[in-house]
Parts: C-alpha cells; sequence; structure tokens
C-alpha cells in the first residue's frame, strides 16, 4: 500500500545550524507534499506545502524541495532557532489510485535545537 | 470562532466498553480523517471521509467504525474489537473539492483504557 518513509527520526542541532529532513513517497502518483509541525501537546499545524508542478518553494527560514523522478521531497529550516524545537511531519496525498483525498504521513521527526 | 472541536479531551475507558469519539467542524470542508498517534510514533490513518455517507477505510481500520451522516460532524466509534485502543486520536478536516489541500486538526482526544 501507500508508504512514507521519514529519516531521520531524531535530530539534534546547534541554534543558527540547519536543518534537514528527508522523506521518500511509494505512490508516485501523489501530487501533494504538506509539512507540519507538532510542539509538545498540541495540534499538528501546516508550516509549508509543495504541489507536484513545482520543484522547490521557500517561506523566509524554511524550503522545501521535490523530486518527483526519485519520489523524494525534503525539508530545509535555514538559522535554526530553540522555538523551532518540535516534531515534524511529512504527507503526500492528491493520487487518483486512492481517490486523491488520502493522506498518508511520514513517522515524523524530532529535531532539539540547542541554544 | 471557525474550526474543528474534538471531544471529550480526556477518556478513560474499561476493557470490553465502546467508546465514541466526537469531531464538529464549521469551517465547511467536505473531507474528514481520524488519526491515531502512539507515543513517538506517527499519524496513522483510520478512516477518512471525501463526502457525506461515504467514508473510506485507511490502515489501521479494524476495531473503529465510523459514520457521516452530517458535513459536519464526523465521530469515532473504538469498539471492544480494538486490542490496543489506548492512544492519542486526532481528527482533522480539508476544504475538499478538486484537489488536496492543508489538514486543520483539532486538539485531540486521549483515550486511556483501564
Amino acid at each position: 500500500g501507500e508508504n512514507v518513509e521519514q529519516h531521520p527520526s531524531t535530530l539534534s542541532v546547534q541554534e543558527g545550524d540547519s536543518a534537514v529532513i528527508k522523506c521518500t513517497y511509494s505512490d508516485s502518483a501523489s501530487n501533494y507534499f504538506p509539512w507540519y509541525k507538532q510542539e509538545l501537546g498540541k495540534r499538528p499545524q501546516l508550516i509549508i506545502d509543495i504541489r507536484s508542478n513545482v520543484g522547490e518553494k521557500k517561506d523566509q527560514r524554511i524550503a522545501v524541495t521535490l523530486n518527483k523522478t526519485a519520489k523524494h521531497f525534503s525539508l530545509h529550516i535555514t538559522e535554526t532557532q530553540p522555538e523551532d524545537s518540535a516534531v515534524y511531519f511529512c504527507a503526500a496525498s492528491g493520487s487518483p489510485n486512492t481517490g486523491g483525498f488520502k493522506t498518508i504521513f511520514g513517522a515524523g521527526t524530532r529535531l532539539f535545537v540547542k541554544a | 470562532d471557525g474550526g474543528i472541536t474534538q471531544s471529550p479531551k480526556y477518556l478513560f475507558r474499561k476493557e470490553g466498553q465502546n467508546v465514541t469519539l466526537s469531531c464538529e467542524q464549521n469551517l465547511n470542508h467536505d473531507a474528514m480523517y481520524w488519526y491515531r498517534q502512539d507515543p513517538g510514533q506517527g499519524l496513522r490513518l483510520i478512516y477518512y471521509s471525501q463526502i457525506v455517507n461515504d467514508f473510506q477505510k485507511g490502515d489501521i481500520a479494524e476495531g473503529y467504525s465510523v459514520s457521516r451522516e452530517k458535513k459536519e460532524s464526523f465521530p469515532l466509534t473504538v469498539t471492544s474489537a480494538q486490542k490496543n485502543p489506548t492512544a492519542f486520536y486526532l481528527c482533522a478536516s480539508t476544504l475538499g473539492g478538486t484537489r488536496t489541500g492543508e489538514l486543520f486538526f483539532g486538539e485531540g482526544s486521549r483515550l486511556t483504557v483501564l
């Protein structure tokens, strides 16, 4: 079935450094790839997304890249700050193979930013 | 305020009992979802519904049931057939239409089986 693999499961960086989280999806017909941030005890919230007709998207310190051929997408956070510490989830959806709205998440990456 | 409301926030259940988690949204979204989150793990899809009176099984539907009689409501029943129901349950919705978009999540319901 559909699957999204996410790496690493834990990432620790020094404040000011960059952080990169990578995901691979199995359904080549997926066309929407969001990233969610979940702070401790809170609900996941969208931080950035990308559609399959775009290779890269940037929003201030956050960027996402998509390689459709490799079925791979990545989240890049530059100039990390302690408030970036959270769990980050990638997801894939939009595949006509599953009716378009089935959204599958990766297992999550726990990011620690050390001050 | 527009949003998704889940209730109850905390729920305790004895083994063998069914329990229903409520999810209501006033965002006029067509699609709704239920996810299960276990400690240190990702979000696993239980059921989703793209339109009223229709729903599909996700990856871990066994032991759960849902209904979608109204656009704004998508309750989840955790039945006694679910062998390990203790978890954090998240409901979400998205606008729907011709393409997928951002999921909006409720605050979650934490179920503990005693």
